[in-house]
C-alpha cells in the first residue's frame, strides 16, 4: 500500500526566512507521480506541481523549488525569503500510474505560519 | 479555474439522518472523487467514479455511497450519519484526455453531525 509521510506538523517562520517542508512516499511502484498542494485559510486546495518518477530533475517555480530524490524516497518543497502570504496548510500527495484516473493518498499536510 | 461546485458548501445534521452531498462539474471529465478532510489525516478516498454508473470504494468508504447518474454529477450519500462523519469533504475532477493529470478540487463542504 502507498502512503506519504509528513512529519512536520507545524512550522513557524519569521518572513523572509527560508523554509523546506519535508515529504518522504512509500509505493510498489516504480512508475508513480508525485504532487503538492496549498490550503490557505479560505479553504481551497491550490495545485502547485506534479512530478514524474521517471523525471529526478529539481524544478524552480519564482520563489519554490522542489527537490525529488528517489533514493530517499523524498519530495521536499523549499520556499525561498517567505512571505506572509505563504502561510497555509501544504500537502504532499502521491498517485500511482495504474490506479483510477488520479486517486491520490495524501500526507497529512504541514501548516506553515510566516510571522511579519 | 476548473467548473467543480459542491453543495451545500456547510450542513449541520442530526445523528442518524440521512445526508446527501452534491458535486457539479461542468468539464466533462471523466473521473470525479470524494475526500473527507480530518486533522492529521490529511484528504482520505471515499469513494470514486470512473465513468456514468461506474463506482468504486476508496480507504474510508465505510457509511458512504455514491451515485453517479450523469457525467456531470456525483452524489455522496451518508445513509445514517454518525458524529464521526463531521469533517470537510471535497469533491475533485480529473481530465480524462491526460493520465494522472493534477485533480482539481472544490470548494468543501463542512458537514457536522451533532
Amino acid at each position: 500500500a502507498q502512503k506519504v509521510t509528513q512529519a512536520q506538523t507545524e512550522i513557524s517562520v519569521v518572513e523572509k526566512e527560508d523554509v523546506t517542508l519535508d515529504c518522504v512516499y512509500e509505493t510498489r511502484d516504480t512508475t508513480y507521480y508525485l504532487f503538492w498542494y496549498k490550503q490557505p485559510p479560505s479553504g481551497e486546495l491550490v495545485f502547485l506541481i506534479r512530478r514524474n518518477s521517471f523525471d529526478e530533475q529539481n524544478e524552480i517555480s519564482g520563489r519554490y523549488s522542489w527537490n525529488f530524490q528517489k533514493s530517499t524516497s523524498s519530495f521536499n518543497f523549499t520556499i525561498t525569503a517567505s512571505q506572509v502570504v505563504d502561510s497555509a496548510v501544504y500537502f504532499c500527495a502521491l498517485s500511482e500510474v495504474n490506479n483510477a484516473g488520479n486517486m491520490l493518498t495524501f500526507g497529512g499536510g504541514t501548516r506553515l505560519m510566516v510571522k511579519p | 479555474d476548473a467548473g467543480i461546485t459542491q453543495s451545500p458548501r456547510h450542513k449541520v445534521t442530526e445523528t442518524g439522518t440521512p445526508v446527501t452531498l452534491r458535486c457539479h462539474q461542468t468539464e466533462n471529465h471523466r473521473y470525479m472523487y470524494w475526500y473527507r478532510q480530518d486533522p492529521g489525516h490529511g484528504l482520505r478516498l471515499i469513494h470514486y467514479s470512473y465513468g456514468v454508473k461506474d463506482t468504486d470504494k476508496g480507504e474510508v468508504s465505510d457509511g458512504y455511497s455514491v451515485s453517479r447518474s450523469k457525467t456531470e454529477d456525483f452524489l455522496l450519500t451518508l445513509e445514517s450519519a454518525t458524529s464521526s462523519q463531521t469533517s470537510v469533504y471535497f469533491c475533485a475532477i480529473s481530465d480524462p484526455g491526460g493520465l494522472n493529470t493534477e485533480a482539481f478540487f472544490g470548494q468543501g463542504t463542512r458537514l457536522t453531525v451533532v
